[in-house]
């Protein structure tokens, strides 16, 4: 089952925030969060495995809530280099890292 | 990062033709890949599990007998794509992990597959 993503995009002036959220009926095994350009390889940005969890690099980070329902990536303070189409991604039990992706959030960054 | 390349980077066919996608693992050994098509402006949908050493795992709604997969060492992977057609043109993107859940995935660069 596909997780849902909202919104599916959004357009930030630098030095904004903005918050992505990763949603799914059921328990998830874990959450991955992954970032794209245009013609490009998604990039892995973190994984959160622990209801609860919070975690970041630099001004991204992310948190995974008790339930294991629901994920969200905050982008901090925005730089350029932030736009890009972000993914989440879920993994089922024991399905040995296989990934199941959510739409999509597209980001603008704008100066 | 863990290395992936693919061969080619884009290719553009005739309706009808195969063409052969290949996916490497630059660093470590790969026991696993995963295949997965993406269209314009959509998401990343996973195709099939690439095992080395035995038979892919096909996602629901995907044709194995169209899309053959290959995993003959632990450094490769290729798809096949068979008797292409207009609607098989999309970004094709191989990726591998160190093998267990939780691990984070390392992907190809893509590539864009046009069929006229």
């Amino acid at each position: 089952q596909q997780p849902v993503q909202s919104p599916q995009a959004v357009i930030l002036r630098e030095g904004e925030d903005a918050v992505i959220n990763c949603s799914s009926s059921k328990a998830l095994y874990s959450v991955h969060w992954y970032r794209q350009k245009h013609g490009e390889a998604p990039v892995f940005l973190m994984i959160l495995l622990k209801g609860g969890e919070q975690k970041g690099h630099d001004k991204i980070s992310a948190s995974f809530n008790e339930k294991k329902q629901q994920s969200s990536l905050y982008l901090t303070a925005s730089q350029l280099s932030y736009s890009g189409t972000y993914f989440c991604g879920t993994e089922k039990a024991a399905a040995g890292n296989k990934l199941t992706f959510g739409g999509g959030t597209r980001v603008l960054v704008k100066p | 990062g863990a290395v992936v390349s693919q061969h080619p980077s884009w290719v553009i066919c005739k309706s009808g033709t195969s063409v052969k996608i290949e996916c490497r693992s630059l660093d470590f050994q790969a026991t696993t890949m995963f295949w997965y098509r993406q269209f314009p402006k959509q998401s990343l949908m996973l195709m099939a599990t690439s095992n080395e050493g035995s038979k892919a795992t096909y996602e629901q709604g995907v044709e194995k007998d169209k899309f053959l997969i290959n995993h003959a060492s632990l450094t490769l992977s290729t798809l096949t794509v068979t008797s292409a057609h207009p609607e098989d043109s999309s970004f094709y993107i191989c990726s591998k992990s160190r093998g267990s859940s939780y691990n984070e995935q390392f992907f190809g660069p893509g590539t864009r597959l046009t069929v006229l």
